[in-house]
């Protein structure tokens, strides 16, 4: 059945080492979204993007973080130098916007710990 | 701006009725909704309600929506241990159905047997 699939899972790595993320939207969606969430801040937008062009990226630290859409099966948040405080459970998800319905289709996340 | 403000935490005896309140900033959203999050899974949407809407019933949930004191709420019938979960309100901002969406905080919902 179609589903949002982000990889990797379970991401442990060290400060200072560059971190990528991946995510395959749901075939036919055209918005795809990337969250933070962290016990502190909650769900946090980072960026999303149309039509694989970005709309918004105002949530992200630009110094470290890019996200981009290659092709429109693949969205990539890229993180470098990685440091302890971006450890959080990172979320992909996806729309359809014709569908008018507002629902997105979350991935399972990615939980990156930065040590 | 836009902001979402939820309860952090609700605990409930199974059976009981569970009632999930949110308040939003954005008089202008047209489109209110409520996901869920089971433990180690990402969100999933319940419900959502139309702005132009006050009430709308869903098998076990009730949304209400109170446009004049911009507060939306989730109430679950005859909660169940399956129902304990993190909810989520959520309004979509300023550019109607095709802008971001904006979370609140989440509220952990415990039901006890």
């Amino acid at each position: 059945d179609a589903r949002v699939t982000q990889t990797p899972r379970h991401k442990v790595t060290e400060m200072g080492q560059e971190v990528t993320m991946r995510c395959q939207p749901i075939l036919g969606h055209n918005t795809v979204f990337w969250y933070r969430q962290t016990m502190m801040q909650g769900l946090e937008l980072l960026a999303y993007f149309r039509n694989r062009a970005p709309l918004d990226d105002s949530g992200m630290p630009k110094d470290r973080f890019s996200a981009e859409m290659p092709d429109a099966t693949l969205a990539t948040l890229k993180i470098q130098p990685s440091e302890p405080r971006d450890s959080a459970v990172y979320f992909c998800a996806s729309e359809k916007l014709e569908a008018n319905t507002g629902e997105l289709f979350f991935g399972e996340g990615s939980r990156l710990t930065v040590l | 701006g836009e902001d979402v403000e939820q309860s952090l935490f609700l605990s409930v005896r199974e059976g009981d009725s569970s009632v999930i309140n949110c308040t939003y900033t954005d008089s202008s959203s047209t489109y209110l909704y409520w996901y869920k999050q089971e433990p180690g899974a990402g969100l999933q949407l319940l419900t959502y309600i139309f702005s132009n809407m006050d009430m709308k019933q869903d098998q076990r949930l009730t949304v209400l929506l109170n446009k004049k004191d911009k507060h939306l709420s989730l109430r679950i019938a005859d909660t169940q241990t399956g129902d304990s979960a993190i909810y989520f309100c959520a309004e979509r901002g300023r550019a109607g159905n095709t802008g971001k969406l904006i979370f609140g905080q989440g509220t952990t919902l415990q039901v006890k047997p």
